[in-house]
């Protein structure tokens, strides 16, 4: 199917331990992005990604680690989970819609628990 | 980071009624706006995008940007209970010669029937 998934849809897990949440993209589009939203504070950028192989940090970086060995896929890892990192994640990856604009299209979410 | 203020609500209007909300940003050379509505659970969808000046219309919708006095609004005419979501607010700035998206923390909407 075409779009972009998100696997686990929910996790719960321990501190200190190691989750990676996965994304997956079928448009070959080049940018794909990692926000976490927590009440109060809206979307807030984690670590994006302009191609394969090139990632850089967002707004709220520390925690978290990206890789993007493929186009298609961008995962991300929590190396020792913390209870801060309770939050809902959303991947996005940004294409060129019919009107021309930038237009940012996100995964339906994974829900994280950290006991 | 770039701040971007929305009234996280609830806005409460019934239905068949005009619904506005708002949004006002710091920086002012911020260039590109969006409106994405969140139903509860589920992941954000762009409404509409807006780019310049003035009054732009899609529909039941309406974007109004006014980079003088730096906001942004979001009309939806006819309000159904179907609109009742959270609407987020985002815009494009210049961050160290890179492009930068950043997103308001949302409105609630809820249109009573």
């Amino acid at each position: 199917d075409a779009g972009i998934t998100q696997s686990p849809r929910y996790k719960i897990t321990e501190t200190g331990r190691q989750v990676t949440l996965m994304c997956h993209q079928t448009w070959s589009h080049s940018y794909m992005f990692w926000y976490r939203q927590d009440l109060g504070h809206g979307l807030r950028l984690i670590y994006y990604s302009a191609a394969a192989d090139i990632t850089d940090k967002g707004e709220v970086p520390d925690g978290y680690v990206v890789s993007r060995s493929k186009t298609e896929n961008f995962p991300l890892t929590l190396e020792s989970a913390t209870r801060s990192q309770t939050s809902v994640y959303f991947c996005a990856s940004r294409g060129t819609g019919s009107s021309g604009a930038n237009v940012l299209t996100f995964g339906a979410g994974s829900r994280l628990t950290v006991l | 980071q770039k701040e971007v203020e929305q009234n996280s609500g609830p806005l409460s209007v019934p239905e068949g009624a005009i619904a506005s909300l708002n949004c006002t940003y710091s920086d002012r050379g911020s260039q590109s706006f969006f409106w994405y509505r969140q139903y509860s659970g589920k992941s954000p969808e762009l409404i509409m995008f807006i780019y310049s000046n003035g009054d732009k219309e899609d529909g039941r919708f309406t974007a109004q940007l006014n980079k003088a006095s730096q906001y942004v609004s979001l009309l939806i005419r006819d309000s159904q209970p179907s609109d009742s979501a959270t609407y987020l607010c985002a815009l494009i700035y210049m961050d160290t010669g890179r492009r930068a998206l950043t997103f308001g923390s949302g409105t609630r909407l809820q249109v009573q029937p």
